[in-house]
């Protein structure tokens, strides 16, 4: 089974600064999807960027940036220019690229609570 | 506008009772999912369903039971026999088998065991 490990519970930023959150995954499928979501206070999960694994370039989305690593299993986010709106849980999720029978369920990490400091 | 809505936002229960947690979808989406939220643990799949009349059991099914008699509608039960239900329950929804698999969310509900 996959699994998703976000080993910082909590970051810090001060606003303006840039942050990066780190995700490592294990899996032995080749064909995957990456994701991280964001979870402000309201609880709302809001896709922020993904990443599909046959892509070697690293997907941007603004100030939303990863640094995809697939021999590593890595896919960190980098958020640039930081702002008070980006404080939230941020959670990290693995898709499996194999058409089978368990459909789309994605697989989430712990999360990382980020705090922006004004 | 499209979404998923859940109802209701925050329910109490007692202990020993069934409660069932509302979960409606316009986005004419095939599959829907029902994720538990406890801190510090991330989501953990509960229920989902890829089609009408079908379902599959998650990783943490046990105490809960759901429905699809519609494509729109995904309702979870929790049950008397959930060891430890005070959570946030989040549904949400997905084409099917689309390339990109993002899933689109519903603001939540905060079930608490009193």
């Amino acid at each position: 089974a996959q699994t998703v490990t976000q080993s910082q519970p909590e970051m810090s930023v001060q606003e303006a600064e840039t942050v990066t959150l780190s995700c490592t995954y294990d899996t032995s499928e080749s064909d995957y999807y990456l994701f991280w979501y964001k979870q402000p206070p309201s609880r709302q999960m809001i896709l922020v960027i993904r990443q599909e694994a046959y892509k070697q370039q690293n997907a941007t989305e603004n100030r939303f940036s990863v640094n995809f690593q697939k021999a590593a299993k890595s896919f960190s986010l980098k958020i640039s220019d930081s702002q008070l709106g980006d404080a939230a849980m941020y959670f990290c999720a693995y898709r499996s690229g194999v058409e089978k029978s368990s459909g789309d369920k994605l697989t989430f990490g712990t999360g990382t609570r980020l705090a922006v400091r004004p | 506008d499209g979404g998923i809505t859940q109802s209701p936002k925050y329910l109490f229960r007692k202990e020993g009772q069934n409660v069932t947690l509302s979960c409606e979808q316009n986005l004419n989406h095939d599959a829907m999912y029902w994720y538990r939220q406890d801190p510090g643990q991330g989501l953990r799949l509960i229920y989902y369903s890829q089609i009408v009349n079908d379902f599959q059991k998650g990783d943490i099914a046990e105490g809960y039971s759901v429905s699809r008699e519609k494509k729109e509608s995904f309702p979870l039960t929790v049950t008397s026999a959930q060891k430890n239900p005070t959570a946030f329950y989040l549904c949400a929804s997905t084409l099917g088998r689309s390339r990109t698999g993002e899933l689109f969310f519903g603001e939540g509900s905060r079930l608490t065991v009193l």
